[in-house]
């Protein structure tokens, strides 16, 4: 059994769908993570958390939001996809001081 | 800022046969470093982590990885396959612990019988 939950597990969804995410740690972690994984890609960083506050952003579209209420859970909000964004969507958490990462076992996401 | 190679994209090995995948790493000082392992369809599992001490680092699954510091690597080994072994396996660096992983592009391994 996985420390760190994500559902749904598999998403389908169109280009004018709003949906979300959702990524749940039960280990005491104060930082969370949300990653991209596309075929053929290396993994991207999306988001990071640290004590519920967002410390990181790379370039990701606004399209992509997401949402930390507290250090146990951690949304990414969908609205107005692209095809391209059809991946595997990878949440993990850490605690803040030893940069080990605990993943989920991810979000199949594809938009039609 | 620090970098991750993984020269090899795809290994393919016999069952019972060793293994060893390669990372290198760029970084001035000594990063923490990572082996993580995928397989179809799932999340990375961490297989073993160095922070500092013995170079010669022992993980989950038989597996062990050794950190040489004048070549920048950190290779993954195990004696001997097992057709379970085939999945990606992922080498990350990280500088502290307050900057996030930077992860390799990933090694498929695949075992034949």
């Amino acid at each position: 059994e996985t420390g760190v939950t994500q559902t749904p597990r598999h998403l389908v969804m169109g280009m004018t769908n709003k949906k979300s995410l959702k990524c749940e740690q039960h280990l005491g972690h104060n930082a969370m993570y949300w990653y991209k994984q596309s075929a053929k890609k290396p993994l991207e960083l999306m988001f990071v958390y640290s004590l519920e506050e967002r410390v990181e952003n790379n370039s990701v579209p606004s399209r992509f939001s997401p949402e930390c209420p507290n250090s146990s859970h951690l949304f990414l909000h969908l609205h107005t996809l692209q095809p391209e964004d059809s991946a595997l969507y990878l949440c993990a958490s850490s605690l803040h001081n030893t940069g080990e990462l605990f993943f989920g076992e991810g979000s199949r996401l594809t938009v039609l | 800022a620090q970098s991750v190679t993984q020269p090899d994209i795809h290994i393919t090995v016999s069952e019972g046969a060793s293994l060893e995948l390669r990372c290198n790493y760029s970084y001035g000082a000594t990063p923490y470093l990572f082996w993580y392992v995928q397989s179809p369809g799932q999340g990375l599992q961490l297989l073993l982590k160095y922070f500092s001490g013995d170079t010669l680092v022992q993980g989950i699954k038989g597996f062990e990885a050794e950190f040489k510091r004048s070549q920048s690597s950190f290779n993954l080994r195990k004696p001997s396959v097992h057709w379970s072994d085939a999945a990606e396996y992922f080498c990350a660096v990280g500088i502290s612990g307050n900057t996030p992983l930077v992860f390799g592009k990933g090694t498929r391994l695949s075992v034949i019988a």
